[in-house]
């Protein structure tokens, strides 16, 4: 099973700031079968990126992801009020499919 | 626009099984670009994938689920299903259904990810 771990826990920003999420996987993991997604409390997750890097539909252009093998981030360039919540990366490859414990981001 | 859409009992009685429906509205079960997926998620807590099924009826359950986990689909209807035997309060959780896609289109573009997510229904395990 590959485990994922994100940091940090917790991210406090204000908006307008750029805001860095890491994801790191115990094994090497496929591009293309590297997901983010984000919650709002009470609502279900949506899914940002995929593939490590392409954007889903309606996603805005601050949104952007990178990285390979073991390592990947989540940029977010300039943050909006909507974006404070909780972000979850999760591989899609080899199964069992598995998500990291998620990083909150709260507003400063 | 495809609509993912959870039904089932909100509780059920320890050492019961629970049962959940998924009706997929706007779009079609019977595609092999996707597979068909529960996630659930305790109180405060994250996500966790319990298994997939395809069109086909292949299955991949969570190994620490495997052995109490069931799936279905039908086609016909535009659902698919999960069944979770002998529950403990331990599998009270918002249990959510979604699609995960895999494939690469005509012109090459890539598409993956839980990319149509139902509401989430919460579903009690008590006495």
């Amino acid at each position: 099973e590959i485990v994922l771990t994100q940091s940090p826990d917790t991210l406090s920003l204000s908006p307008g700031e750029r805001a860095t999420l890491s994801c790191r996987a115990s094994q090497s993991v496929a591009n293309i079968f590297l997901a983010w997604y984000y919650q709002k409390p009470g609502q279900a997750p949506r899914l940002l990126i995929y593939g490590a890097s392409s954007r889903a539909a309606g996603v805005p252009d601050r949104f952007s992801g990178s990285g390979s093998g073991t390592d990947f981030t989540l940029s977010i360039s300039r943050l909006e009020p909507e974006d404070f919540a909780v972000y979850y990366c999760q591989q899609y490859g080899p199964s069992p499919i598995t998500f990291g414990q998620g990083t909150r981001l709260d507003i400063k | 626009q495809v609509q993912l859409q959870e039904s089932g009992p909100g509780l059920v009685r320890p050492s019961e099984t629970l049962s959940l429906t998924c009706t997929v509205s706007g779009g079609s079960v019977n595609s092999g670009s996707y597979s068909w997926t529960w996630i659930r998620q305790p109180p405060g807590k994250e996500l966790e994938w319990i298994g997939s099924i395809n069109d086909s009826g292949d299955t991949s359950y969570s190994p620490s689920l495997n052995s109490r986990v069931t799936m279905s689909v039908d086609t016909s209807k535009h659902q698919f299903s999960l069944k979770v035997n002998s529950v403990t309060a331990a599998d009270t959780a918002v249990y959510y259904c979604a699609r995960l896609a895999g494939y690469f289109d005509t012109n090459g573009h890539y598409y993956g990810g839980l990319d149509h997510w139902g509401q989430g229904t919460l579903v009690t395990v008590s006495s």
